[in-house]
């Protein structure tokens, strides 16, 4: 059974103040990792795809990377703007028909 | 946006009375899913779509059923609604090439 694991479950950060969420998973066969944006009362917003271990993706202040374990969000000199629930979820390749199995999240929350 | 509207978006209904949501896609994609999501929980999968008229459970199917009889329309319904069905449901696309699925904006659903 795949499974996904998400820490810190919460994270406050002062605007400025870098860090990095981490996602273990295991899973038969990773066809893809994903990283997800989730803000209140919507639905997640896609952010990044990673294929396999070594693999690094930016996004403005984000970037994702992967190991054959786990997969890191590091957030470089957050803002306020970047507060969400950050999401990360793992496909299996072969016959899984491309479902998603994801972590619990984790909540960031920037200070001004 | 990824073109997927899920109606509708609030809704009450009482114990024991049958439900249906609909989602609607205009990507043509492929594969479609149906999500819930709770507090402590995350999002779990509850049925999925691989083409017209072709579904299968997640892990969390019991007491919904799925229909699927155009490429656009996945409805889910649930059968006989129970208090533990208070939840947000997500509907997710997928066309199983590219990345991992875009979400709608979700169902807000409470059951009294």
């Amino acid at each position: 059974e795949d499974q996904v694991t998400q820490s810190p479950e919460a994270l406050r950060l002062q605007e400025g103040e870098s860090s990095s969420l981490n996602c273990s998973y295991t899973v038969s066969g990773l066809r893809g990792l994903f990283w997800y944006r989730q803000d209140p009362g919507k639905g997640p917003e896609f952010l990044f795809t990673l294929y396999s271990a070594g693999e690094e993706k930016e996004k403005e202040r984000l970037k994702a990377t992967l190991t054959k374990k786990e997969s890191f969000l590091h957030i470089t000199a957050p803002k306020p703007e970047d507060s969400a629930t950050y999401l990360c979820a793992v496909q299996a390749g072969g016959g899984s028909n491309y479902k998603l199995t994801f972590g619990k999240g984790t909540l960031l929350t920037v200070n001004p | 946006d990824a073109g997927i509207t899920q109606s509708p978006r609030h809704k009450v209904t009482e114990t024991g009375t049958p439900v249906t949501l609909r989602c609607h896609q205009t990507e043509n994609h492929r594969y479609m899913y149906w999500y819930r999501q709770d507090p402590g929980h995350g999002l779990r999968l509850i049925h999925y779509s691989y083409g017209v008229k072709d579904t299968d459970k997640g892990e969390v199917s019991d007491g919904y059923s799925v229909s699927r009889s155009k490429t656009e329309d996945f409805l889910l319904t649930l059968e006989s609604a129970t208090s533990s069905q208070t939840s947000v449901y997500f509907c997710a696309i997928s066309d199983g090439m590219t990345q991992g699925a875009f979400f709608g904006q979700g169902t807000r659903l409470t059951v009294v």
